[in-house]
């Protein structure tokens, strides 16, 4: 069972280049997230995408973009990329079932992002 | 969403329980508490989770205070894998997790 599956592992960019980073999952979640991790700090939630078709902003949105394109897929685009934005990114997805109460989030093994 | 207030580091010897606390007083009556970790570099891994009852599972048990503003979670028995960063987090359906700075569990031999 691969669960999240980010890709890629590992990218340079240089400021102002733009960037998608690729999420898949395979366990029929609804909810799916993207978090970044900076040094010493917890995960802060960038955007979120409660089902297919709809997607909401998180508490750092500012820079980026995201595409649920499936049940399946929920990309990240970074359309101008700045050095505050040099992070560990994280995609996860829930079942989001409000009948069921056990939903832990599934998170991928991230993407590692350094912005020159 | 609940704040939850855990301390920084805490050490524990190999084959001991670790005792892991949260204060979480804001957390409301619909908010489960869970708890995640974090090994290395790695995604987050889902531990545990309650609303009002102790929980136990393969991994871990939880522990809720009855007015529910604190918990704590157990390891049982720590083992040098268990090395790694714990996080309290108050929330709905496991949904909209808010992640703070957590608290780095050092098992030592």
């Amino acid at each position: 069972n691969a669960g999240v599956t980010q890709t890629p592992k590992f990218q340079v960019l240089k400021t102002g280049q733009s960037m998608t980073l690729q999420c898949a999952q395979d366990m029929n979640h609804n909810s799916m997230y993207w978090y970044r991790q900076d040094p010493g700090m917890g995960l802060r939630l960038i955007y979120y995408s409660a089902s297919e078709g709809t997607t909401d902003k998180g508490e750092v949105p500012n820079g980026y973009n995201v595409s649920r394109l499936n049940k399946r897929e929920f990309s990240l685009r970074l359309e101008s990329a700045a050095p505050s934005q040099t992070s560990v990114y994280f995609c996860a997805s829930t079942p989001l079932n409000r009948a069921v109460s056990n939903q832990p989030q599934h998170f991928g093994d991230g993407t590692r992002l350094s912005i020159l | 969403d609940a704040k939850t207030t855990q301390p920084p580091s805490m050490d524990c010897a190999e084959g001991r329980a670790a005792n892991l606390p949260c204060n979480h007083s804001t957390i409301s009556g619909n908010e489960y508490v869970y708890w995640y970790r974090q090994i290395h570099s790695q995604g987050p891994q889902y531990i545990i989770h309650g609303l009002k009852n102790n929980e136990t599972n393969e991994m871990a048990s939880l522990i809720i205070t009855e007015d529910r503003k604190s918990s704590t979670l157990i390891l049982p028995h720590a083992t040098l894998r268990d090395t790694a960063v714990y996080y309290c987090m108050g929330a709905k359906y496991g949904n909209k997790l808010v992640f703070g700075a957590g608290t780095i569990l050092r098992v030592k031999s």
